[in-house]
């Protein structure tokens, strides 16, 4: 059954904690995206890749890293230097190119909160 | 920049009581709206993509329309089923979404 898989559920971060968050996809997509979701607000763009080896920052990049090593996974690392870190983390996949390549397909999410 | 705004924020319904969903949008360059239905504490589940004014979409008890300025969601004779938090995305230019703040639909029996 292909989808996308996100773990934890819920994770906790603890005061100048690094943490990672997991992404795998099995619908064999090449671009991946993660969002944040903050309640009252639209989903806003931290990270996104396009091919394996190479992603961009979207809009709310500052205290984030991501690698791309295999088509399959895109984790997120919310580092210490992002200082508001709860919200509910999304991750998506896409085609990009071809008739489907608008429509996102989302994890179930992360919600990270700091102890 | 591009902006998406959702009213209400929130709708409360009866169950068979039929209403719309509205998103204003201020873009360059439309290449598509989407929306998309929330359900809690889960990741948002692809309904509709519209391309151009006039283009109209519907599945089950959704209806989609667009217009130059803004898009409707209509939900005719709801069911509690139908509750969720419903997003509209814009895309413009680049493959990137900027998504509305979306309107919480609570369905009572």
């Amino acid at each position: 059954d292909g989808g996308i898989t996100q773990s934890p559920k819920y994770l906790f971060r603890k005061e100048g904690q690094n943490v990672t968050l997991s992404c795998e996809q099995n619908l064999n997509h090449d671009a991946m995206y993660w969002y944040r979701q903050d309640p009252g607000q639209g989903l806003r763009l931290i990270y996104y890749s396009q091919i394996v080896n190479d992603f961009q920052k979207g809009d709310i990049a500052e205290g984030y890293s991501v690698s791309r090593e295999k088509k399959e996974s895109f984790p997120l690392t919310v580092t210490s230097a992002q200082k508001n870190p709860t919200a509910f983390y999304l991750c998506a996949s896409s085609h990009p190119s071809g008739p489907s390549r608008e429509k996102l397909f989302f994890g179930s999410g992360t919600q990270l909160s700091v102890l | 920049e591009d902006q998406v705004t959702q009213s209400p924020e929130a709708l409360r319904l009866q169950e068979g009581e039929s209403s719309s969903l509205n998103c204003s949008y201020t873009v360059s360059g439309l290449r598509g709206l989407f929306w998309y239905r929330q359900d809690p504490g889960k990741g948002p589940e692809f309904l509709f993509t519209l391309y151009s004014a006039g283009e109209e979409k519907e599945k089950e008890r959704l209806k989609a329309t667009l217009t130059k300025k803004e898009s409707f969601l209509h939900i005719t004779a709801p069911k509690p089923e139908d509750s969720a938090t419903y997003l509209c995305a814009v895309q413009a230019g680049d493959y990137k979404l900027s998504f509305g703040a979306g309107t919480t639909v609570t369905v009572r029996a």
